[in-house]
């Protein structure tokens, strides 16, 4: 079955950096996109990105431009989010979730990763 | 980008009775060369990752119980719960994934009356 496994929760300085990552399973890793997706607390879903398993490409959105970088190893089917110049605004549970394409509906979600900016 | 915005923020529904979500889109997420509208509607329980439930606006996912449907077309949208289960009590978000950045409603919280 479809599984995208996220690594665990981490709490950061501001000014830091995080890396999460996102372990997929149960299909063939470069035939579906990657998109992040970040939840701050009691708030809604903003999406972030997507990358493309298959070459590496990424579309990132205009707010994290600069400061996100997504990456994946094909090698052990794991994409990864690298989010930098960490504020107390980038506290938020991030989700990984699959789709087929970078403009269709996501039909898998990763489990969240929480990722707390405190100093 | 494409903002939408969903209606009402909360609603409280009694068990076995009809709910009923609006979502709009600032612009038209019907693609013509297809006919199809780039609208999705998830579920997101507490502490939980959203489930997809709808895709292209009214295509149910496999495995979710017929008593949730989904309708509208362009801009205008509705996801319906036709009898309300105890289950069902969750934020309930549509999504426009017409263009990139793509973009969510605000979410609308469903509680038991």
């Amino acid at each position: 079955q479809v599984q995208l496994v996220q690594s665990g929760a981490e709490v950061k300085k501001p000014g830091a950096s995080v890396k999460v990552s996102c372990k997929a399973s149960g299909y063939t890793f470069t035939t579906y996109y990657i998109h992040w997706v970040r939840q701050a607390p009691g708030q809604g879903l903003e999406w972030m990105g997507v990358i493309i398993p298959s070459g590496g490409s990424t579309s990132y959105t205009q707010k994290f431009q600069g400061r996100v970088t997504m990456t994946r190893d094909t090698s052990t089917s794991t994409v990864y989010m690298e989010l930098s110049s960490l504020s107390s605004e980038d506290t938020a549970v991030y989700y990984c979730a699959r789709a087929a394409s970078m403009v269709t509906y996501f039909d898998y979600w990763g489990q969240g990763t929480l990722v707390t900016v405190s100093s | 980008d494409i903002v939408v915005t969903q209606s009402p923020d909360s609603l409280a529904v009694s068990l076995g009775e009809r709910a009923t979500i609006n979502c709009r889109s600032s612009q038209s997420v019907l693609h013509s060369s297809n006919n199809k509208n780039y609208l999705a509607w998830h579920q997101q329980k507490p502490g939980q990752p959203p489930k997809l439930l709808i895709y292209w606006a009214s295509t149910r996912e496999s495995g979710v119980p017929d008593r949730f449907s989904g309708s509208g077309s362009g801009t205008d949208f509705t996801l319906t719960i036709s009898s309300l289960q105890a289950e069902d009590v969750a934020v309930y978000y549509c999504q426009q994934y017409y263009t990139t950045p793509l973009t969510f409603g605000q979410g609308t919280r469903l509680e038991i009356k």
